[in-house]
């Protein structure tokens, strides 16, 4: 079955320094995957989704992409702010009315 | 303000009381959804719905019933809980299934 990984270990950066969080997942190449943060005792909230045909989404400050050859998303926060600290999951729409998460990584950014 | 309402954010039990745990969700979406968060399993789905009366089990079922007799309302219900259903508990909804997911802000239920 599709699993994803994430990095489980917390990730620590300066402020102002661009973060880089990565999502790994097995088997077959899903047609898109997204982008959650998620903020203590809060539900996820949906950041960015890429499709299988694009290599590389922005949004403001947030930037992704989609290695189908290695199966692997990166996700990139440039001039990181403490606000940006939360925990970030990386989810799939397997099909079958399913999508799946990462376990996420926790993201702390230092003033 | 569009947003998927939970009841209640807090909740502690004994073993065998049942209970529920509503859902609602006032963007007309037609999926909804159930999940559990553990640490280090993420989040897991329990069930899911992608209409009025249609409902089928996602990757962790068992002791967890749903119904959808409401567009809006999707409730979980626990009728005999147990301790290894203590976790943390998102209701989401969506335009489709594989549309972005809205959640709600959680309910943390205690099975003692």
């Amino acid at each position: 079955s599709q699993k994803i990984e994430q990095n489980s270990e917390a990730l620590n950066i300066q402020e102002g320094k661009t973060a880089t969080l990565t999502c790994n997942y097995t088997n077959y190449s899903p047609a898109y995957l997204q982008w959650y943060r998620q903020d203590p005792g809060r539900g996820p909230v949906f950041l960015l989704l890429i499709r299988e045909n694009e290599k590389e989404k922005r949004k403001e400050r947030l930037k992704v992409t989609f290695d189908t050859t290695l199966k692997q998303s990166l996700f990139h926060i440039t001039a990181s702010q403490p606000a940006d600290s939360a925990t970030y999951l990386c989810a799939l729409y397997t099909g079958g009315f399913k999508t799946i998460f990462g376990a996420g990584t926790r993201l702390f950014v230092k003033a | 303000e569009a947003q998927v309402t939970q009841n209640p954010r807090y909740l502690i039990t004994v073993t065998g009381k049942k209970l529920t745990v509503t859902c609602s969700q006032n963007m007309n979406h037609e999926y909804m959804s159930w999940y559990r968060q553990d640490p280090g399993l993420g989040l897991r789905q329990i069930y899911y719905s992608m209409n009025v009366e249609v409902t089928d089990k996602g990757d962790v079922p068992e002791g967890y019933k749903v119904s959808r007799k409401e567009k809006r309302n999707f409730p979980l219900i626990l009728e005999s809980p147990s301790p290894n259903q203590t976790s943390l508990y998102f209701c989401a909804s969506s335009q489709a299934a594989n549309s972005p997911l809205h959640f709600g802000n959680g309910t943390r239920l205690t099975v003692t």
